[in-house]
């Protein structure tokens, strides 16, 4: 079975710094996507970026962007020039390609950006 | 753009008691899931649907029922609460295979 490791309970960044977030996976298979979710206070899920294990280039999205490591299971997740509505407990997500449509959190990263 | 809805958003239950968490979305989605989250915990898994008529079970189905009539509605059942079921439950739904997921708002339960 797939599990995803984020290994940071809590971050906090300066507003207009960046923040890098960690996660870590364990699978055997080579077809998979992978995603960041972010949770405000409102607890809605917001998907924040997504990336195919089939493609090399790194996945960005405006301020966010991955760093994408197939070799050592790493998919970190970078958040530059941060503001305050950052502020969110942040999921890293697993799902196995083909017809397996689940998804694996992690434990989760609570992001503090402070003023 | 309604997305997907979730009623109630708060609940709370005795023991013993039966309920059901309703799910709906409109953006004509084959792929429509629930999961539960745990205090410090991420989701996991209750039940999925990738059409209408077909469910199967994820990682933590014990104490629940979901059925899938109609595409756009995906109810999950408590037939007899317990206090592990305590929790915030998410619903999702999905275009197509690995495409990303997209949530309601969420409904917290609460069993005393």
């Amino acid at each position: 079975a797939q599990t995803v490791t984020q290994s940071q309970p809590e971050m906090s960044v300066q507003e207009a710094e960046t923040v890098t977030l960690s996660c870590t996976y364990d699978t055997s298979e080579s077809d998979y996507y992978l995603f960041w979710y972010k949770q405000p206070p409102s607890r809605q899920m917001i998907l924040v970026i997504r990336q195919e294990a089939y493609k090399q280039q790194n996945a960005t999205e405006n301020r966010f962007s991955v760093n994408f490591q197939k070799a050592a299971k790493s998919f970190s997740l970078k958040i530059s020039d941060s503001q305050l509505g950052d502020a969110a407990m942040y999921f890293c997500a697993y799902m196995s390609g083909g017809s397996n449509y689940k998804l694996t959190f992690g434990k989760g990263t609570l992001l503090t950006v402070n003023p | 753009n309604a997305g997907v809805t979730q009623t109630p958003k708060f609940r709370i239950l005795k023991i013993g008691q039966s309920m059901t968490l309703q799910c709906a979305q409109d953006m004509n989605h084959n792929y429509m899931y629930w999961y539960r989250q745990d205090p410090g915990m991420g989701l996991k898994l209750i039940y999925y649907s990738v059409g209408a008529g077909i469910t199967d079970k994820g990682e933590v189905p014990n104490g629940y029922n979901v059925s899938r009539s109609t595409t756009e509605d995906f109810p999950l059942r408590l037939e007899l609460a317990a206090p592990s079921q305590t929790s915030v439950y998410f619903c999702a739904s999905e275009a197509g295979p690995n495409q990303p997921q997209h949530f309601g708002d969420g409904t917290r339960l609460s069993i005393l």
